[in-house]
């Protein structure tokens, strides 16, 4: 069965240091992948997504994320975290067949020092 | 075109109450999706509509839970007798079914069931 792992429920950095939440993955064949964010009481917002390609894709708001097929990891980066960033953070994989249905990570809250 | 629409954005209810919660999906999306959030956790596909077709209903929509798409545009999801662990985040999506892996999130529906 698909499933998302963040191993990281909690993150700390200061404003202006860089970012990374990982993300890891289980799935049989070729994924979808997603990052989306959430501030508080709000919905989601789609980051970024990989389908195929490069497996590097750039997203909005600084941010980029790498696919490794190796290490069944999808983990996302900015180089330089504002305090705006501050939310949850959610990667999913697209499920089998083409239903559109996400399967989520449990996410990661991140919360950024002045 | 708003983007997706769900109403009401809270709702608090008796634990026994019967609570409906609506949808409405960007224009001309033709798939639809639930999905349930519940504290520090991530969402949880719940069922997705094809038009009017309800194409698939997880586990987690226990028979207490409705589902309806009548006219393949705003979706209605209706929970009878609700109980404390009913209590969540309601998330709705669409998506194009010729590209279903493009989904956008409403805002979201917070149930509270004391």
């Amino acid at each position: 069965a698909q499933s998302v792992t963040q191993p990281d429920i909690h993150i700390t950095v200061s404003e202006g240091a860089s970012l990374e939440l990982r993300c890891n993955y289980s799935y049989g064949a070729t994924p979808y992948l997603f990052w989306y964010v959430q501030s508080p009481g709000q919905g989601l917002q789609l980051l970024l997504k990989y389908f195929s390609g490069d497996t590097l894709v750039q997203g909005i708001k600084g941010f980029e994320a790498e696919f490794k097929r190796s290490q069944s990891s999808f983990n996302l980066r900015k180089p330089s975290v504002h305090w705006s960033d501050a939310a949850e953070y959610f990667c999913a994989v697209g499920g089998s067949g083409n239903t559109g249905k996400l399967i989520f990570g449990q996410g990661t809250t991140l919360q950024v020092k002045p | 075109d708003t983007g997706v629409s769900q109403n009401p954005r809270h709702k608090i209810t008796k634990r026994g109450q019967n609570v409906t919660f609506r949808c409405d999906p960007i224009s001309e999306h033709n798939r639809l999706y639930w999905y349930r959030q519940t504290l520090g956790q991530g969402p949880e596909f719940l069922t997705y509509f094809q038009n009017e077709a309800q194409l698939e209903k997880s586990r987690l929509l226990s028979d207490r839970f409705s589902a309806e798409r009548p006219k393949g545009s705003f979706s209605t999801l209706e929970i009878q007798r609700t109980e404390q662990g009913d209590s969540a985040m309601y998330l709705c999506a669409s998506s194009p079914s010729l590209e279903p892996r493009y989904a956008f999130f409403g805002q979201g529906t917070r149930l509270t069931v004391v």
